[in-house]
C-alpha cells in the first residue's frame, strides 16, 4: 500500500455506541492531522501530531479522543457522539509539522444516528 | 474577516475555456499557498504549490500569487470535464502548530 490509508470508509454509529477510525501513512513522514470536513464548511483541523507528540488540539470536544501509538499510525476514537458530528473525517500527514504539504487519505465518512 | 476566502461557486465554465478560480488570505505573514482539487466524495489531492509572486505553470494549469493584494488564484486552460471538482485554496499560518488554513472550496463544473 501507498501514501495515506483509512478504514473504515463508511461507519454509521448510534449515539451510545464506541468507534474507531485508523489512519496509516506510507511515506515516512513524522506529522500527522485530523480533520473533520461538514458540508458547505471549510477543513476543520482537529489535531496534530508530531512524532507521536500531540502538538495541536483545537478545542475539540472530549468525545473525539486521538492517539497516535508510533509516526506511521493515527487513531481517533468515538463516543457518544452527536448526529452534528456527522461528517467526513480525514487524516492527512507531512513530513514534519512544519512541513506545509500535507497528503490526504480516502477519509472515513461517519453517520450517527 | 475568514483568514482564507473563496467563492463557494459553483462555477460552471464551457469545455474548452479557462476557468479562473480566486482565493483571498487575511494573514500578511503567509508566505506558502496551495491548491488543492477534490473530487465528489473523495479526499483532496494537492496540486499546485506557490511561493513568488507572479505566475507557476503546471501543464494546463497555472498558479498566480500577488502578496501585495493578498491574493491568489489558479487557471486551468483547456477546461475538461473531467476537472469538474472542489478546488480547496490552502494558505500557511505562519504561527502556532496548525500550519495550513483551508478556504471553504470552489465547486467547478465543466460542461460539455
Amino acid at each position: 500500500e501507498t501514501g495515506v490509508t483509512q478504514t473504515p470508509r463508511h461507519l454509521v454509529m448510534g449515539m451510545t455506541n464506541k468507534k474507531s477510525l485508523k489512519c496509516e501513512q506510507h511515506l515516512g513522514h513524522n506529522a500527522m492531522y485530523w480533520y473533520k470536513q461538514s458540508a458547505k464548511k471549510p477543513l476543520e483541523l482537529m489535531f496534530v501530531y508530531s512524532l507521536e507528540e500531540r502538538v495541536e488540539n483545537n478545542s475539540v470536544p472530549s468525545r473525539f479522543s486521538p492517539e497516535c501509538p508510533n509516526s506511521s499510525h493515527l487513531f481517533l476514537h468515538l463516543h457518544t457522539l452527536q448526529p452534528e458530528d456527522s461528517a467526513l473525517y480525514l487524516c492527512a500527514s507531512s513530513q514534519t509539522v512544519n512541513q506545509e504539504t500535507q497528503y490526504f487519505g480516502p477519509g472515513t465518512r461517519l453517520l450517527v444516528l | 474577516q475568514k483568514e482564507v476566502e473563496q467563492n463557494s461557486g459553483p462555477l460552471s465554465v464551457p469545455e474548452g475555456a479557462i476557468a479562473s478560480l480566486n482565493c483571498t488570505y487575511s494573514d500578511r505573514g503567509s508566505q506558502s499557498f496551495f491548491w488543492y482539487r477534490q473530487y465528489s466524495g473523495k479526499s483532496p489531492e494537492l496540486i499546485m504549490s506557490i511561493y513568488s509572486n507572479g505566475d507557476k505553470e503546471d501543464g494546463r494549469f497555472t498558479a498566480q500569487l500577488n502578496k501585495a493584494s493578498q491574493y491568489v488564484s489558479l487557471l486551468i486552460r483547456d477546461s475538461q470535464p473531467s476537472d469538474s471538482a472542489t478546488y480547496l485554496c490552502a494558505v500557511n499560518r505562519p504561527q502556532g502548530a496548525q500550519k495550513l488554513v483551508f478556504g471553504q472550496g470552489t465547486r467547478l463544473t465543466i460542461n460539455p
